[in-house]
C-alpha cells in the first residue's frame, strides 16, 4: 500500500463544474496536508495546505481533512479549462522539517 | 523576487558517469529539499538540507548525495549513473518547516 494515494484520473469534468478530487493516506503522524498543482511540463506549485481536521476555503478552492478518516481532498469550484493540470497531494510529519510523501497525482481534465 | 534556479536544465549522460546539479534558493530561504519526479515513482524525496546540514533523506542508495553552501545554495550530485536515474530532479526552497514549498522548473537528466 502507497503512503498517499491517489486516483490517477483522468477526472473529466465540464466548465463551470465542481471538480473533487481525493487523497488517502496511511501514516498517522501525518500533521500537515498539502495540495500541488502541475501543469504539463512545468513544476508544482503550492495551492492550498490545511493542517486541522474540517474546510479551509480559498477563492474558487477548498480543502477538506478528516483525520479519523485518513482522508484529504480538494473541491474546485467553477472549474475552467485552466484548471486542468495534475493534482498532487503531499503530506508532512510533524518535526519532519520540509520531507514530504506526495501521492501519485490526480489529473484534471476541465472541458469547455 | 527571484524564484529557485536549478542549472542545467537539461542534460546527458552515459551509465557510469557521475553528475552534479545545482539549486539556487529564493533569497532568505534556508531550507533546500530535492525530489526526484519519473512517470512510475512520482515525486520521491531525496534530501533537505537546512544551514549547511542534511536534515532528512529518503530511500535512495548512496550514489545520490548534496550539500549546502552557507549561502544556502544546494548541489546534489549522483555517481556511477544507472539508466533508472533518468528523472527530472526538483529542487525546492522553503523559508519555513511545514512543506510548504517552491520549486524550481528542475534539471531533466537523461542516461543513456
Amino acid at each position: 500500500q502507497k503512503e498517499v494515494e491517489q486516483n490517477s484520473g483522468p477526472l473529466s469534468v465540464p466548465e463551470g463544474a465542481i471538480a473533487s478530487l481525493n487523497c488517502t493516506y496511511s501514516d498517522r503522524g501525518s500533521q500537515s496536508f498539502f495540495w500541488y498543482r502541475q501543469y504539463s511540463g512545468k513544476s508544482p506549485e503550492l495551492i492550498m495546505f490545511i493542517y486541522s481536521n474540517g474546510d479551509k476555503e480559498d477563492g474558487r478552492f477548498t480543502a477538506q481533512l478528516n483525520k479519523a478518516s485518513q482522508y484529504v481532498s480538494l473541491l474546485i469550484r467553477d472549474s475552467q479549462p485552466s484548471d486542468s493540470a495534475t493534482y498532487l497531494c503531499a503530506v508532512n510529519r510533524d518535526n519532519a522539517g520540509n520531507m514530504l510523501t506526495f501521492g501519485g497525482g490526480t489529473r484534471l481534465m476541465v472541458k469547455p | 523576487k527571484a524564484g529557485v534556479t536549478q542549472t542545467p536544465r537539461y542534460l546527458i549522460k552515459t551509465r557510469g558517469q557521475q553528475v552534479t546539479l545545482s539549486c539556487s534558493p529564493i533569497s532568505g530561504h534556508r531550507s533546500v529539499s530535492w525530489y526526484q519526479q519519473t512517470p512510475g515513482q512520482g515525486l520521491q524525496f531525496l534530501f533537505e538540507y537546512f544551514s549547511e546540514t542534511q536534515r532528512n533523506k529518503g530511500n535512495f542508495p548512496g550514489r545520490f548525495s548534496g550539500r549546502q553552501f552557507s549561502n544556502s545554495r544546494s548541489e546534489m550530485n549522483v555517481s556511477t549513473l544507472e539508466l533508472g536515474d533518468s528523472a527530472l530532479y526538483l529542487c525546492a526552497s522553503s523559508h519555513r518547516d511545514g512543506g510548504e514549498l517552491f520549486f524550481g522548473e528542475g534539471s531533466r537528466l537523461t542516461v543513456l
